[in-house]
């Protein structure tokens, strides 16, 4: 079965520091993964994803995330976080085992930037 | 172009009551899926409909229903409400297409309480 683990349920930034949100997945097969954001009181919007090719995936509003197959992880960074950036942030994987569009969600991670 | 619509916004439920939660899109998409989010608990698929006259069962379908109208709307059903039922939920809909992973998109969300 798929699962995704995302282990900071918050993280507390400063306004232009970096960050890291931390997501692992379990899959025995090849998996295709997502990085999702919600802001309050909206639905999801895709920040990236990982289909095949090149391990460090660039989405949008500066944020990036690399696929590690060997430590089954899609760690998400950016260099240099906004005030508008605060939101919740959804690690998601998916498998042709399971279906290639049912994804797996992990529970979340509140980003908070302070100012 | 709307995206993914959902109606209604808010509902307040008295156990046992019925409710049908409306969701359509305008983007010609194959693919459309219902997710309850609920806290600490992440986005969990409730049933998915992969083309228009065919729906699956997600990861926790008890006590739901849901119909593929046609190919812009799918409805989720609730036959008789239940407190553990009071959640988020989200309408999405993709691409899809056989072999292909595409990006869900999302509506804004039905906030349900069942008292």
């Amino acid at each position: 079965a798929q699962s995704v683990t995302q282990l900071d349920s918050q993280v507390p930034v400063f306004e232009e520091a970096p960050v890291e949100l931390r997501c692992n997945y379990s899959s025995s097969v090849s998996v295709y993964l997502f990085w999702y954001v919600q802001y309050p009181n909206q639905g999801l919007q895709l920040l990236l994803k990982y289909l095949s090719g090149s391990t460090l995936v660039k989405g949008i509003n500066g944020f990036e995330a690399e696929f590690n197959k060997s430590q089954t992880s899609f760690h998400l960074r950016k260099p240099s976080v906004h005030i508008s950036d605060t939101a919740e942030y959804f690690c998601a994987v998916s498998s042709s085992l399971t279906g290639a569009n049912n994804l797996f969600f992990g529970t979340g991670t509140r980003l908070t930037v302070i100012p | 172009n709307a995206g993914v619509t959902q109606t209604p916004k808010f509902q307040v439920l008295k156990t046992g009551q019925s409710m049908t939660l409306q969701c359509a899109q305008d983007m010609n998409h194959n693919s459309m899926y219902w997710y309850r989010q609920d806290p600490g608990m992440g986005l969990r698929l409730i049933y998915y409909s992969a083309s228009e006259g065919t729906t699956d069962k997600g990861e926790v379908p008890n006590g739901y229903n849901v119909s593929r109208l046609n190919k812009r709307e799918f409805s989720l059903r609730l036959e008789s409400a239940a407190p553990s039922q009071t959640s988020v939920y989200f309408c999405a809909s993709s691409e899809g297409g056989r072999g292909r992973i595409n990006e869900q998109f999302f509506g804004p969300g039905t906030r349900l309480t069942v008292l």
